[in-house]
C-alpha cells in the first residue's frame, strides 16, 4: 500500500495567516492526489483533486501543487471557517489511502 | 441535488454481523465507482471497500483489514450500495461513510455516515 505522511500533524494559526500543509507519498503517484477538509462531527469535503484542481464552489484562497511524491496544500488567507482537519489522499492504486490528517486550530 | 443516505448502523457484539445500506439520488449511479470509507473515533479515514462501475464490471476491491469478512454490493435498479459486515471486531467500530468516486481521482460526494459500534 502507498503510505502518505502529512506534516505538520497539528498547526496553530491566526485569521489572515497563510498556511501550508505538506503530504509526502511513499512512492510516486503522478498527480493522483486529493485534499479534503473535515469539520468536527461532519463528513469530509473535497477541496482539491489531481493535485491542483479546485472543484466548483471551493474558495480560491485554497491551492494545491506537487507531483510524484511531494505535495502541498496552501490556504492563502485563513478565514474563521477554515479551522478544521485536512487530509490528503492518493488515487494511484487501490487501496486508496489517506494521510493521517493535519489539525488546524486558531491561535 | 446529489444525495447519499446511509442506514443500518448500530450496536453489535464481537463476531456478529451487520448490513449497511446507502441509497443515492441525483446522478447516474451505474456510471460511478462507489466506496465505503470509515473513521474510527478520534482517528483518520480508511477506505475499506470499493464497487467499480458498470463499465468496469462491478469489480469489488477491499482493504486487507476487512477482506474475507466484508462484502460490498450494489443494485443499480434500486440506486443502492450495500456493505455486508461479518465476523465483526471491536476495531471495526467507526462511522461508515458511503462515498461517490468522481471518476476524476477523488471522492466528491459523501453521505452523513452511519455509526457502527462493536462491543460486548
Amino acid at each position: 500500500d502507498i503510505q502518505l505522511t502529512q506534516s505538520p500533524s497539528f498547526l496553530s494559526a491566526s485569521v489572515g495567516d497563510r498556511v501550508t500543509i505538506t503530504c509526502r507519498a511513499s512512492q510516486g503517484i503522478n498527480t493522483y492526489l486529493a485534499w479534503y477538509q473535515q469539520k468536527s462531527g461532519r463528513a469530509p469535503n473535497l477541496l482539491i483533486y489531481k493535485a491542483s484542481v479546485l472543484p466548483i464552489g471551493v474558495p480560491s484562497r485554497f491551492s494545491g501543487s506537487g507531483y510524484g511524491t511531494e505535495f502541498t496544500l496552501t490556504i492563502g488567507s485563513l478565514q474563521p471557517e477554515d479551522f478544521a482537519t485536512y487530509y490528503c489522499q492518493q488515487f494511484k492504486s487501490y487501496p486508496v489511502t489517506f494521510g493521517q490528517g493535519t489539525r488546524l486550530e486558531i491561535k | 441535488e446529489v444525495r447519499l443516505v446511509e442506514s443500518g448502523g448500530g450496536l453489535v457484539q464481537p463476531g456478529g454481523s451487520l448490513r449497511l445500506s446507502c441509497v443515492v439520488s441525483g446522478f447516474t449511479f451505474s456510471d460511478h465507482h462507489m466506496d465505503w470509507v470509515r473513521q474510527a473515533p478520534g482517528k483518520g479515514l480508511e477506505c475499506v471497500a470499493r464497487s467499480k462501475n458498470k463499465r468496469d464490471g462491478y469489480i469489488a476491491e477491499y482493504d486487507a483489514s476487512v477482506k474475507d469478512r466484508f462484502t460490498i454490493s450494489r443494485d443499480d435498479s434500486k440506486n443502492s450500495l450495500y456493505l455486508q459486515m461479518n465476523s465483526l471486531k471491536t476495531e471495526d467500530t467507526a462511522v461508515y461513510y458511503c462515498v461517490r468516486d468522481s471518476m476524476q481521482y477523488s471522492m466528491d460526494v459523501w453521505g452523513k455516515g452511519t455509526t457502527v459500534t462493536v462491543s460486548s
